[in-house]
């Protein structure tokens, strides 16, 4: 079955990095766009970026853009979120997503990200 | 702040129906994106529930649909049980963002 595993998130002071990972099983990762997605504490859902397959095609939400890069690893199946300058707002839950026609088939149990001082 | 507006909360009795509303505009639904519906229980992880604005995926009970007209969509439950209390949300593409969106979110409670 489909398995999407995030990790990397922890407790981060704001302006620091922090690079997020999603390992990706069960299917040909190769095929299919790959998200990532954002819920602050008690908030909604909110999309971040999204990655082709090949990883040649990368689009952002406005209030990550410049800060944050997704990237992949076709090799070893897994998905990337890489977070610079980080601000207080960034903190949330980040889940990965698998994109089959514009909607998120899987999504990973997420990794929480808290930024503060 | 989301360009898809849902209704906060919707509330029935065990076996009611009850709709969940999703109003965008001419760069999302209005321009012919598809909308997509999940479902979120409490303390985990969304759930596709509808994509392609009236399919469901497998597993999902027929009590769940979706469709949509115009600017805006629509999910309906019918036949409400307990285990449906949780947060809905809409899914979308937006041309004038180049982005995803999704809709506000609505948190269903069976009363």
């Amino acid at each position: 079955q489909v398995q999407l595993v995030e990790s990397g998130g922890g407790v981060v002071q704001p302006g620091r990095s922090l690079r997020l990972s999603c390992a990706a099983s069960g299917f040909t990762f190769t095929n299919y766009a790959m998200h990532w997605v954002r819920q602050a504490p008690g908030k909604g859902l909110e999309w971040v970026a999204v990655i082709s397959y090949d990883g040649n095609e990368k689009n952002y939400a406005d209030s990550v853009k410049g800060r944050f890069t997704i990237s992949r690893d076709n090799s070893k199946n897994t998905l990337f979120l890489q977070m610079n300058s980080l601000r207080r707002e960034d903190t949330a839950v980040y889940y990965c997503a698998r994109d089959r026609d514009t909607d998120m088939v899987n999504w990973g149990q997420g990794t929480l990200v808290t930024v503060s001082s | 702040q989301s360009v898809l507006t849902q209704p906060p909360s919707v509330s029935g009795a065990p076996g009611q129906r009850v709709t969940i509303s999703c109003t965008g505009s001419s760069s999302n639904i209005g321009a012919g994106y598809d909308v997509h519906w999940y479902q979120q229980l409490p303390g985990t992880a969304p759930k596709l529930l509808i994509y392609s604005n009236i399919n469901r995926p497998s597993g999902v009970p027929d009590r769940f649909s979706g469709s949509k007209s115009g600017t805006s969509a629509s999910l309906a439950i019918t036949g409400l049980q307990a285990e449906d209390e949780a947060d809905y949300y809409c899914q979308s593409y937006d041309s004038s963002l180049s982005g995803y969106v999704f809709g506000t979110g609505t948190k269903v409670t069976v009363v």
